[in-house]
C-alpha cells in the first residue's frame, strides 16, 4: 500500500495561514489524495481530496505537485478550533485507508 | 448528510467480559464498513473490513475470534470484543463507505473502551 510521510507536528499563530505538507512518492496514477483531521477523542473528519488538480472548499485548499509525489493542505486562516491531527491518506484501488502518523497542528492564540 | 454514529461512546467493563459496539450509517446505505483501533497518541490502525452479508476480512495480526464483526444490514455493523483484557483498552472507530467514484469513508465518533 502506498505510504505518506508528514511532519510530526507544526505550530501556527491564530489568523495566519498554515501549510501542511505531505510526501507520497510511491503514489500510483489512480490514487486519490485525501486529507482528514481528528480532534481529540473524536473520529476523523473529512477535509478535502484531490487527484491531479488543486482543489478548494470552504475548509481548506489542496495543492498537488505536478508529479503528484507531494501535496500541501492549506488552511487560509488558522483558528483555535483547527488544532487537530491532520492525516494525508492515499486512497488506493482497494479503498482501504492506511493512516500514517499525521501532523499535530498547534494553533497559538 | 453522511452521518455515522457509534454506540456506546464510552464503556467500562471487567476483564473477561464481552463488549459489543454498534456502528450505524444514519442517512445512507453502506455495503462496506471498517473498524479501526487507536491507542493514545498513535494513529488509527485498520482492524477489519466488514461487508454486508458476508464474513469480515481481518488485517494481519488481528484475532478474528476475539474481535467478532457482524454486518447484518446495510446500515449496521457491530464489533464484539470477546473476553476483554486490559490490553484491549483503546479507542475504537468505525467508518462507512458511501460508494461513488472514490468510495469515501465517513467516520463515527469513536468508542472509548476501558477494561479493568
Amino acid at each position: 500500500d502506498a505510504k505518506t510521510t508528514q511532519p510530526n507536528s507544526m505550530e501556527s499563530n491564530e489568523e495566519e495561514p498554515v501549510h501542511l505538507p505531505c510526501n507520497h512518492s510511491t503514489i500510483s496514477g489512480t490514487d486519490y489524495i485525501h486529507w482528514y483531521r481528528q480532534l481529540p477523542s473524536q473520529g476523523p473528519e473529512y477535509v478535502i481530496h484531490g487527484l491531479t488538480s488543486n482543489v478548494n472548499n470552504r475548509m481548506a485548499s489542496l495543492a498537488i505537485a505536478e508529479d503528484r509525489k507531494s501535496s500541501t493542505l492549506i488552511l487560509h486562516r488558522a483558528t483555535l478550533r483547527d488544532a487537530a491531527v491532520y492525516y494525508c491518506i492515499l486512497i488506493t484501488r482497494t479503498y482501504k485507508y492506511i493512516f500514517g502518523t499525521g501532523t499535530r497542528l498547534k494553533v497559538l492564540a | 448528510g453522511a452521518v455515522v454514529s457509534q454506540h456506546p461512546s464510552r464503556v467500562i467493563c471487567k476483564s473477561g467480559t464481552s463488549v459489543k459496539i454498534e456502528c450505524r450509517s444514519l442517512d445512507f446505505q453502506a455495503t462496506t464498513m471498517f473498524w479501526y483501533r487507536q491507542f493514545p497518541k498513535q494513529s488509527l490502525m485498520l482492524m477489519a473490513t466488514s461487508n454486508e452479508g458476508s464474513k469480515a476480512t481481518y488485517e494481519q495480526g488481528v484475532e478474528k475470534d476475539k474481535f467478532l464483526i457482524n454486518h447484518a444490514s446495510l446500515t449496521l455493523s457491530t464489533l464484539t470484543v470477546t473476553s476483554a483484557h486490559p490490553e484491549d483498552s483503546s479507542f475504537y472507530i468505525c467508518s462507512a463507505e458511501r460508494g461513488g467514484i472514490y468510495n469515501e469513508q465517513f467516520f463515527g465518533p469513536g468508542t472509548r473502551l476501558t477494561v479493568l
